[in-house]
């Protein structure tokens, strides 16, 4: 019972760098997200999926790009890090019928990140 | 826009106290969804319960129930008879009639149960 499968669990960079958050579901849901968890904040939400080949902005997406490459893999990308990037990052996935939010987001283990 | 405040930023209780932690909402759409995680020491975030705003019904599961009131807006979680194990990171969240399913988070209250 994998559920989401984020890679890799610690990553400290160097301003500047650059880098890909992977993200993998195996629940067959056709949502999926992006999210940070700040100290004191709870966690935002960067991007989101609601389906295949559909990608659309979250509450702070600055800084950041995705890809759904397929129904079950979401990457998230930070073109050149920043330190107000280091946060813990969450994927999660949900099944969302006709458009309503009645299901449970599933969430990965997390991404801690860290930008010197 | 959406909101979701948990004015609790921490709650240290001895074990098998119970204790209440607050949750309070603003949306306006007419249909939504709340939902509390649990995120224990470990950092993984677990889902415990959503409510749909048609159903006022509160919920009880073992030690854990939960008071949802439209009138105010407040869907509450009561741990009774708290254990140490207990001890964790608790966030409210709140998904309107949007066509993402997309989560507003309350900021979390730590709880500390101490033996």
């Amino acid at each position: 019972n994998a559920g989401v499968t984020q890679t890799p669990k610690f990553q400290v960079l160097k301003t500047g760098q650059s880098m890909t958050l992977q993200c993998a579901q195996d629940m067959n849901h056709n949502s999926m997200y992006w999210y940070r968890q700040d100290p004191g904040m709870g966690l935002r939400l960067i991007y989101y999926s609601a389906s295949e080949g559909t990608t659309d902005k979250g509450e702070v997406p600055n800084g950041y790009n995705v890809s759904r490459l397929n129904k079950r893999e979401f990457s998230l990308r930070l073109e050149s890090a920043a330190p107000s990037q280091t946060s813990v990052y969450f994927c999660a996935s949900s099944q969302v019928w006709e458009g309503r939010s009645n299901q449970p987001q599933h969430f990965g283990d997390g991404t801690r990140l860290s930008i010197l | 826009a959406q909101k979701v405040t948990q004015a609790q930023t921490e709650i240290s209780v001895v074990e098998k106290e119970d204790v209440t932690l607050d949750c309070v909402y603003e949306t306006r759409d007419t249909t939504y969804y709340l939902f509390w995680y649990k995120q224990p020491p470990s950092g993984e975030l677990v889902f415990l319960i959503r409510r749909n705003s048609f159903d006022e019904q509160n919920e009880i599961s073992g030690r854990y129930s939960w008071n949802f009131q439209k009138s105010t807006s407040s869907f509450n979680f009561t741990i009774t008879a708290s254990q140490v194990v207990d001890s964790a990171v608790y966030f409210c969240a709140l998904s309107g009639n949007n066509a993402g399913n997309m989560l507003t988070f309350g900021g979390g209250t730590r709880l500390m149960v101490k033996p």
